[in-house]
């Protein structure tokens, strides 16, 4: 059965710190690795990985995915509150269609 | 209608009673899902669809039933509700000619089964 698993479970930091979520994540046959942001409503797509080593940047967001170890992790630079959001892992396994397994989140708290 | 749309946004319903929760996509994706997220949980996928015709279960496929009669909706059926469906629900959509970064998701449902 395919399995994520997200740490911390939650994280308060303030204002301007930087952060590092993890996921880790057992599958079989790996097709790709997700990043969504969730804050009130639908999970909002932030990365996709699918290759060791090659890291994907969006602004103050980073991620990279270690596939020999099997997890990734989401790194936050200069945090601001609207970073506040649950952060969600999913991994999608390659049998022809995009069903996703999803880890519990990590909620990230970020204080002014 | 841009993207998906979920109704109703939320809902208070007897233990007992049948419930269609609605969910419809103009991206014309072949594929659609339904999840359920439960605090501690995360997202579990109840059903999903490939393409409109076929259906199949997922993770927690118990209590519930849908249809794919077109390409664009997917209604999700409780035929005799219980408490334990108090859930927040996803209805999500992809473009089945790429991966995961095509999923999109609807703004949840919110159920409380009384």
């Amino acid at each position: 059965e395919d399995k994520v698993v997200q740490s911390p479970l939650s994280l308060v930091v303030h204002e301007g710190d930087t952060v590092t979520l993890n996921c880790s994540y057992e599958v079989t046959n790996f097709r790709s690795l997700l990043w969504y942001k969730q804050e009130k409503k639908a999970p909002t797509f932030l990365f996709m990985l699918t290759s060791s080593g090659i890291e994907k940047k969006s602004g103050r967001l980073s991620s990279i995915l270690d596939k020999k170890e099997l997890f990734s992790i989401l790194n936050i630079t200069a945090t601001q509150t609207g970073d506040s959001a649950v952060y969600l892992c999913a991994v999608e396994a390659n049998f022809g269609n995009e069903k996703l397994t999803f880890g519990t989140g990590t909620r990230l708290t970020i204080i002014p | 209608i841009a993207g998906i749309t979920q109704a109703p946004t939320s809902q208070i319903l007897a233990a007992g009673r049948r419930m269609t929760l609605r969910c419809t996509q103009d991206m014309r994706h072949n594929a659609m899902y339904w999840y359920r997220q439960d605090l501690g949980l995360g997202l579990r996928l109840i059903h999903y669809s490939n393409t409109a015709g076929t259906t199949g279960k997922g993770e927690v496929p118990d209590g519930y039933s849908v249809s794919r009669a077109n390409t664009d909706d997917f209604p999700l059926t409780l035929a005799s509700a219980v408490p334990s469906q108090t859930s927040v629900y996803f209805c999500a959509s992809s473009d089945s000619t790429g991966s995961g970064y095509g999923y999109t998701f609807g703004s949840g449902t919110r159920l409380t089964v009384v």
